[in-house]
């Protein structure tokens, strides 16, 4: 099983908006609805911020929005912030009880 | 409140084998399967497998197949994932992540096991 494929790095100033591309194949990414996207800190565990391609759980602001378009999901941040420099990671259910990371995107507040 | 605390770090030489514990504690663990991530360091996450606590059935990415074992004890809340044979590049940190969904949203973590293999 591949891993799906990230961007190595994206940037944006304070208050801009980016967006991080995962792109899989039609085994995983583009034949099923369960991407999740996680963003970690150095040093610290993967925190949920987007389930099954754009849910996005309570507390995760609102200015982290997911969508799926064929075997491509995204993850957007509107209103860069500081506290969103990180790595980002997304996962895909890729069937037969298995799954798959990105990557990881190491997003850049300028 | 959902907590999962795994044991601490692990030096192992390599041909030995590790087990990391994952204990969890705020919810019904019966109800939620349990997965297992790595990272080795300055790299990306990588998905090791998964246990369904109530019936203890196992799912395996097949480059640990044969080499990783995922069990647990209901009794305790407990668990446990045992790698062998482990060479050099296992080294690195280990984690348990509660599936909320059965579709594969981690939406809690356990703090991390660093295991290092070295000679």
């Amino acid at each position: 099983q591949s891993a799906l494929t990230q961007p190595p790095s994206a940037s944006g100033s304070p208050g801009q908006s980016v967006t991080i591309s995962c792109t899989g194949t039609s085994s995983d990414v583009g034949g099923y609805n369960y991407v999740s996207w996680y963003q970690q800190h150095p040093g610290k565990a993967p925190k949920l911020m987007i389930s099954d391609v754009s849910k996005r759980p309570s507390g995760v602001p609102d200015r982290f929005s997911g969508s799926k378009s064929g075997n491509t999901a995204s993850l957007t941040v509107s209103g860069l912030q500081a506290e969103d420099e990180a790595d980002y990671y997304c996962t895909s259910y890729a069937g037969s009880n298995n799954w798959v990371f990105g990557g990881g995107t190491k997003l850049t507040v300028l | 409140q959902v907590q999962l605390v795994q044991s601490g770090a692990e030096v192992k030489k390599p041909g030995a084998s590790v087990k990391v514990s994952c204990k969890a504690s705020g919810y019904t663990f019966t109800d939620h399967y349990m997965h297992w991530v790595r990272q080795a360091p300055g790299q990306g996450l990588e998905w090791m497998g998964r246990i369904n606590p109530k019936s203890g059935g196992t799912n395996y990415a097949q480059r640990f197949q044969g080499r990783v074992t995922m069990t647990r004890d209901t009794s305790i809340t407990t668990a446990y994932m045992e790698l062998s044979s482990l060479r050099s590049d296992d080294t690195a940190v280990y984690y348990c992540g509660r599936d909320s969904t059965v579709t594969g949203n981690f939406d809690y973590w356990g703090q991390g096991t660093l295991v290092t293999v070295s000679s």
